[in-house]
């Protein structure tokens, strides 16, 4: 079964300081991944996808993500974080029918 | 521009009642979803849908039944809900499967 590991649960950063958030995944054939974003009480709103070609993807609120194959990872990342940035941040990973989520990255933002 | 709408928004039931959550999307996806989220695992998936008249077993489908005899409505029910059942359900939709999901607003479910 394909799974998808978010190792941090809880991340602290300061506001405009950088901003990494990891995903390790697994999966046979070549996956098709995603980052959704929680707003607390909302629904998850898509940053950005990857299906195939450039390994590195734009998404917005100045998110991107980068793919790499060889350690199973897509990891988010952000220059600089704003306030409005704390959120619950979800992985997940399209396998044929189905999708898999991981466990989420909750994000506090602090000034 | 309604998406994916979820009715209702909270519900608090006693064990044992039934009760249908309803998923309605105007985006004519094919495919349709139900997770529950809970503090620390994550979205699981209950059950999911391939099309009209199709439904499939997701991770944790004991305890829930589906149907989706419309295109654009997916229906969870509860027949006998009980404490662990307590959640918040979100349901998603999508074109295909090289596509994202659009997902609505949640039902907080409480079972007493």
């Amino acid at each position: 079964a394909q799974s998808v590991t978010q190792p941090d649960i809880h991340i602290t950063v300061s506001e405009g300081a950088s901003l990494e958030l990891r995903c390790n995944y697994s999966y046979g054939a070549t996956p098709y991944l995603f980052w959704y974003v929680q707003s607390p009480g909302q629904g998850l709103q898509l940053l950005l996808k990857y299906f195939s070609g450039d390994t590195l993807v734009q998404g917005i609120k100045g998110f991107e993500a980068e793919f790499k194959r060889s350690q199973s990872s897509f990891n988010l990342r952000k220059p600089s974080v704003h306030w409005s940035d704390a959120a619950e941040y979800f992985c997940a990973v399209g396998d044929g029918n189905q999708f898999y989520f991981g466990t989420g990255t909750s994000l506090t933002v602090i000034p | 521009n309604a998406g994916v709408t979820q009715t209702p928004k909270f519900r608090v039931l006693k064990t044992g009642q039934s009760m249908t959550l309803l998923c309605a999307q105007d985006m004519n996806h094919e495919y349709m979803y139900w997770y529950r989220q809970d503090p620390g695992m994550g979205l699981r998936l209950i059950h999911y849908s391939v099309g009209e008249g199709t439904t499939a077993k997701g991770e944790v489908p004991d305890g829930y039944n589906v149907s989706r005899l419309k295109k654009q409505n997916f229906l969870l029910g509860l027949e006998s809900a009980a404490p662990s059942q307590t959640s918040v359900y979100f349901c998603a939709s999508r074109t295909g499967v090289w596509t994202e999901a659009f997902f609505g607003q949640g039902t907080r479910l409480t079972v007493v």
